[in-house]
């Protein structure tokens, strides 16, 4: 049972382009949607944040947007560089950080 | 900063083999999780530990067991190991609130 959906499983995008990443999701009782990122031989690292009660949630070139109505949370990436190839995984939980369920996960990889 | 630490970054064991998965965290951190990897399938949560001696199951607690003596660490035991337990392991900590914070992982694989 994959309560978070994530796609595309992988993403090849030009340096200096826009890199999104979508997720959806079925339990209206989440509260807490982290995206985290992961480089090859390290765990994943929380990455950027949002809570329902807003709409966008952005940290320099890193953006989330929210649709709460139909269940979805996506993370734009402006301006890519090849530093941003990476693994992300999107998640959701209840109650803050405990117990989150994530999503399948998304290869990312810019090409310079 | 944060540190949370597995014993091992490559593990290579025979079928039927018991196997030790040690994590450690230092920063006093109430909640700890063992999840695994897979390609396509993402994070799946095996079994997570809120207190010294709690444990609960995750989504994946088949073939796996755990254990939690001292707050900092926290164990995952395949009792008997089997192929289809190759995998990346990761561990993480974290307090009510807060995000979880991941070791490196261990990549384990049974032949």
């Amino acid at each position: 049972q994959q309560q978070v959906k994530q796609s595309p499983q992988s993403l090849i995008v030009q340096k200096g382009g826009i890199s999104i990443i979508n997720c959806a999701y079925e339990n209206t009782a989440f509260d807490y949607f982290p995206w985290y990122q992961q480089f090859p031989g390290k765990g994943p690292a929380l990455l950027i944040a949002i809570r329902p009660d807003v709409s966008e949630k952005k940290e320099g070139r890193f953006t989330i947007s929210f649709n709460k109505s139909a269940k979805q949370f996506s993370l734009h990436i402006m301006d890519s560089q090849p530093g941003d190839s990476a693994t992300y995984f999107c998640a959701a939980s209840i109650q803050g950080a405990q117990k989150l369920v994530f999503g399948q996960g998304t290869r990312l990889t810019i090409n310079p | 900063d944060v540190k949370v630490t597995q014993s091992s970054r490559y593990l290579v064991k025979r079928t039927g083999e018991k196997v030790f998965l040690e994590c450690v965290q230092d920063m006093d951190h109430e909640n700890m999780f063992w999840y695994r990897q897979d390609p396509g399938l993402g994070l799946r949560l095996i079994y997570f530990s809120y207190d010294v001696k709690m444990k609960e199951k995750g989504d994946i607690p088949e073939g796996y067991s755990v254990s939690r003596e001292k707050k900092e660490r926290f164990s995952l035991i395949l009792e008997s190991a089997s192929t289809n337990q190759t995998s990346m392991y990761l561990c993480a900590s974290t307090i009510v609130g807060r995000e979880q914070y991941f070791g490196p992982g261990t990549r384990l694989t049974v032949t």
